[in-house]
């Protein structure tokens, strides 16, 4: 069964905190997605990465960072977390070139910024 | 800027009932799209996708495509208790970002 697995399902960081969200898929896709959910606003995308080492920005990328190192690994990085930054973050793979396969999403993280 | 709109909900359908869930979107050049389910606290999960204009069934589920009035939708079948959850719309073109409509509420209730 295929796995996109993020490290934390819950989180509370303080404001100004660098805050690191991990997110490790099993399936060897070479897309990878940060998406952070919003009560009427919805999925909005920060980040994604079609390659290891490459990332492009999405809609909404100000205050974060990624890094992808490996290709099953993908990390997002609040550099100095605010409390705008509270909602629920998803990560998400694909596999197909032409985008027809959908996405697997992770379980998702809510991180609250104090 | 590239939109996909939904109503809100929630719907409220009578279990045993059609639930039918609307998406719009703005690009015309548009070429898959998708509907996923979000049961309340958890991550979405893919239900159906469809490329061509048309009907495409799956089990219960019907997804409805017409590019020229830029319109999805989702028929649900013999709603369920279990079917209440939110319902995403996405609209992708041929590269592998899609744009996620806000989500329709679905209720069925028993």
């Amino acid at each position: 069964d295929v796995k996109v697995t993020q490290s934390s399902r819950y989180l509370v960081k303080r404001t100004g905190e660098k805050v690191f969200l991990e997110c490790v898929q099993d399936m060897d896709h070479e897309n990878m997605f940060w998406y952070r959910q919003d009560p009427g606003l919805g999925l909005r995308l920060i980040y994604f990465s079609y390659d290891v080492k490459m990332k492009e920005k999405g809609d909404i990328p100000e205050g974060y960072s990624v890094s992808r190192e490996k290709k099953e690994r993908f990390s997002l990085i609040l550099e100095s977390a605010s409390t705008n930054q509270t909602s629920m973050y998803l990560c998400a793979s694909s596999n197909r070139p032409d985008g027809g396969g959908g996405y697997t999403f992770g379980s998702g993280t809510r991180l609250t910024v104090v | 800027q590239k939109e996909v709109e939904q109503n809100s909900g929630p719907l409220s359908v009578p279990e045993g009932a059609i639930a039918s869930l609307n998406c719009t979107y703005s690009d015309r050049g548009s070429q898959s799209f998708f509907w996923y389910r979000q049961y309340s606290g958890k991550s979405p999960e893919l239900i159906m996708s469809i490329y061509s204009n048309g009907d495409k069934e799956d089990g219960r589920f019907t997804a409805q495509l017409n590019k020229a009035s830029q319109y999805v939708s989702l028929l649900i079948r013999d709603s369920q208790p279990s079917d209440s959850a939110t319902y995403l719309c996405a609209v992708g073109d041929y590269g592998q970002n899609f744009v996620f409509g806000p989500g329709t509420r679905l209720s069925v209730l028993p």
